[in-house]
């Protein structure tokens, strides 16, 4: 029971490049999340997705898209990378209230 | 606007002491309450959580407390240790409102030996 699981674990892009980011949960959750985590700003949600098939914008989605692949994967896709998009991104699931994150992806882009 | 506040960015205690952070919300609407640890290059783990028909729920050295009148809650740490230095996350929630959290900023505490 490997838990939320995030690739890769570091990646850095140029200005413009695209690239996606995995999430996949073992728990059998149905809601899944994505954060970004900035230095003295906490976690802030993105994208979020209550169900297989819905999807909806947390507060800072700009930037972003994601796909609710399966029950078990989350992706979250940046289309073009922007200098703003440096940070530390975290997937979550959960069943209820309680969320159970993975270890991150750490993106610099240049 | 910031629904949920942190006010202290670090704190430091001697092992062995009471470790107390606190968290401030603005929102009347939330009705449950978690606190999470960071550990540097780790994913937040989830520590102990509160529902707001309580004021109290402890596990084991760690509780948290739950003024609803001054929308504060608060989490002790008694006896801390060295192992408990991390980056402490609250965050609330509504249920109303699909169970997004909303976190603080996070407080970074320190146990010395």
């Amino acid at each position: 029971n490997a838990g939320v699981t995030q690739t890769p674990k570091f990646q850095v892009l140029k200005t413009g490049q695209s690239m996606t980011l995995q999430c996949a949960q073992d728990m059998n959750h149905n809601s899944m999340y994505w954060y970004r985590q900035d230095p003295g700003m906490g976690l802030r949600l993105i994208y979020y997705s209550a169900s297989e098939g819905t999807t909806d914008k947390g507060e800072v989605p700009n930037g972003y898209n994601v796909s609710r692949l399966n029950k078990r994967e989350f992706s979250l896709r940046l289309e073009s990378a922007a200098p703003s998009q440096t940070s530390v991104y975290f997937c979550a699931s959960s069943l209820w209230e309680t969320q159970y994150f993975g270890p991150g992806t750490r993106l610099l882009v240049l | 606007d910031q629904q949920v506040k942190q006010n202290s960015p670090s704190l430091s205690v001697q092992e062995g002491r009471i470790s107390i952070l606190n968290c401030d919300y603005t929102n009347s609407m939330f009705d449950y309450f978690l606190w999470y640890k960071k550990y540097p290059a780790e994913g937040p783990t989830f520590l102990i959580s509160i529902s707001s028909i309580k004021d109290k729920n402890e596990d084991g050295r760690f509780t948290v407390f739950l003024n609803k009148s001054a929308k504060h809650l608060s989490l002790h740490i008694v006896p801390s240790q060295p192992g408990d230095s991390a980056v402490y996350f609250c965050a609330a929630s509504s249920r109303s409102n699909t169970g997004k959290l909303i976190f603080g900023q996070g407080t970074t505490l320190q146990v010395k030996p």
